[in-house]
């Protein structure tokens, strides 16, 4: 299965924008990039997904490099209700999503 | 329209028993898949049904169970629990199954079990 790796955490101001880095170097061509969110006590939460072109949607937007070998979960305007562990998984002919570790994002008033 | 629904929420069994879980999707959705959530091993796939068939099975052992009906609502059962079965289990439901690539999970809430 193709791997994802993400920063173990990261910190974010109130209102400002973050970026989510996701590295996928080992991702085949059927891969779609998902991305999940999990709140503190709360199941995961579907944030966004992509296969090849930049998406966007109310919640976030997904940048996906030309050679699709990483992409950025961009949250525009980082509230406090934002803070939570962001998964980045690869998912395609293979089924199943399977989760990692995730970056859990810090966001500060 | 409701969201995933799971009950109960929570659970406290003795090591031994058995115990049995529901998910109920959101309605349209015919794809369930469940999955196991720990501190130490993070969230780890089970199975999955679709339309009453078993797609996907994930490196569980046989104790871990499931089955699906006509309404696409789904159930999870682990027999003879172990300590180390302690844990929030999640549904999601999807309307596409996987495998599809771009298809969208929604999660209920979770069943957390603890195993005393």
């Amino acid at each position: 299965d193709a791997k994802t790796t993400q920063p173990n955490s990261m910190e974010s101001n109130e209102e400002e924008p973050v970026h989510l880095p996701c590295n996928h170097s080992t991702i085949s061509g059927t891969d779609y990039i998902h991305w999940y969110r999990q709140l503190p006590s709360q199941g995961p939460e579907y944030v966004i997904h992509g296969l090849t072109s930049n998406v966007n949607n109310r919640m976030a937007s997904l940048a996906i490099a030309e050679d699709r070998k990483s992409s950025t979960l961009i949250l525009h305007r980082a509230t406090l209700r934002d803070a939570a562990v962001y998964y980045c998984i690869l998912g395609g002919s293979q089924g199943n999503l399977i989760f990692g570790k995730g970056t859990k994002l810090s966001v500060k008033p | 329209k409701a969201g995933v629904t799971q009950t109960p929420r929570y659970l406290i069994k003795t090591r031994g028993q058995q115990v049995t879980l529901s998910c109920s999707p959101i309605s349209g959705h015919r794809s369930v898949s469940w999955y196991q959530q720990t501190p130490g091993q993070g969230l780890q796939f089970l199975f999955e049904y679709f339309s009453e068939t078993q797609r996907n099975k994930g490196n569980f052992p046989g104790r871990f169970s499931g089955r699906q009906f006509s309404n696409s609502r789904s159930e999870m059962n682990v027999s003879t629990l172990e300590l180390g079965d302690s844990a929030l289990y999640l549904c999601a439901s999807s309307f596409v199954p996987s495998g599809q690539g771009g298809y969208e999970q929604y999660f209920g809430p979770g069943t957390r079990l603890t195993v005393t």
